[in-house]
């Protein structure tokens, strides 16, 4: 029973281009969750999604970060024109049905560095 | 004021020691409390839970809560070169799926 995988694990891109990071709940999960962690901080909630519907995108940047999960496939954070800000851990989790924050698990995150 | 805030790290301890991590919260509405593990490079891992004043016991972790106090403990007993980690303390932020993580306490067991 695979975990909560996340791709690529490591991303380079250079200031303005896009970034897409993908995360592949755990089998049988349908509610997923980005985080992000800087540098020296806590991971910080962005975003709750469930198929096909954004729960809770408070913690998102207004510009440039968007995030979906669709009914097929692994849910996407995409964020467009990078700057040297964005740099960061991404980390994805995803839960079963009814799961609250016990029944959170996290993916091995995605390493963004924009040069 | 920061959230969830962490004792700075790195903590050494020798193999058998305890290792005390501390951590406090801003918001006295939250209701949930986590300790994860997290090793260089891999995901956090949760390790404890604890939503009552009191102590809470599993093998060799105790998580200890104090809302009035708003803080928050973990001990680690009989440690060994495996719990060699970033522990990471988090709570509920205003519903039960937000957390909000402090920094993390890097733990380094000495054999």
């Amino acid at each position: 029973n695979a975990g909560v995988m996340q791709n690529p694990r490591h991303l380079v891109r250079r200031r303005g281009q896009e970034a897409r990071l993908r995360c592949s709940p755990m089998k049988g999960h349908s509610h997923v969750y980005w985080y992000r962690q800087l540098p020296e901080e806590g991971l910080k909630f962005m975003v709750y999604l469930q198929k096909e519907n954004i729960i809770d995108e408070s913690g998102m940047p207004k510009e440039r970060f968007s995030a979906e999960f669709p009914k097929e496939g692994p849910s996407i954070l995409r964020i467009q024109q990078v700057v040297r800000g964005d740099s960061a851990a991404y980390f994805c989790a995803s839960s079963p049905p009814g799961g609250g924050s016990e029944k959170l698990f996290f993916g091995s995150g995605t390493q963004l560095s924009v040069l | 004021q920061k959230e969830v805030e962490q004792n700075s790290g790195p903590l050494s301890v020798p193999e058998g020691a305890i290792a005390s991590l501390n951590c406090t919260y801003s918001d006295r509405g939250s209701q949930s409390f986590f300790w994860y593990r997290q090793y260089s490079g891999k995901s956090p891992e949760l390790i404890m839970s604890i939503y009552s004043n009191g102590d809470k016991e599993d093998g060799r972790f105790t998580a200890q809560l104090n809302k009035a106090s708003q803080y928050v403990s973990l001990l680690i007993r009989d440690s060994q070169p495996s719990d060699s980690a970033t522990y990471l303390c988090a709570v509920t932020l205003g519903s039960d799926y937000k957390l909000s993580f402090g920094a993390g306490t890097t733990v380094t067991v000495r054999a």
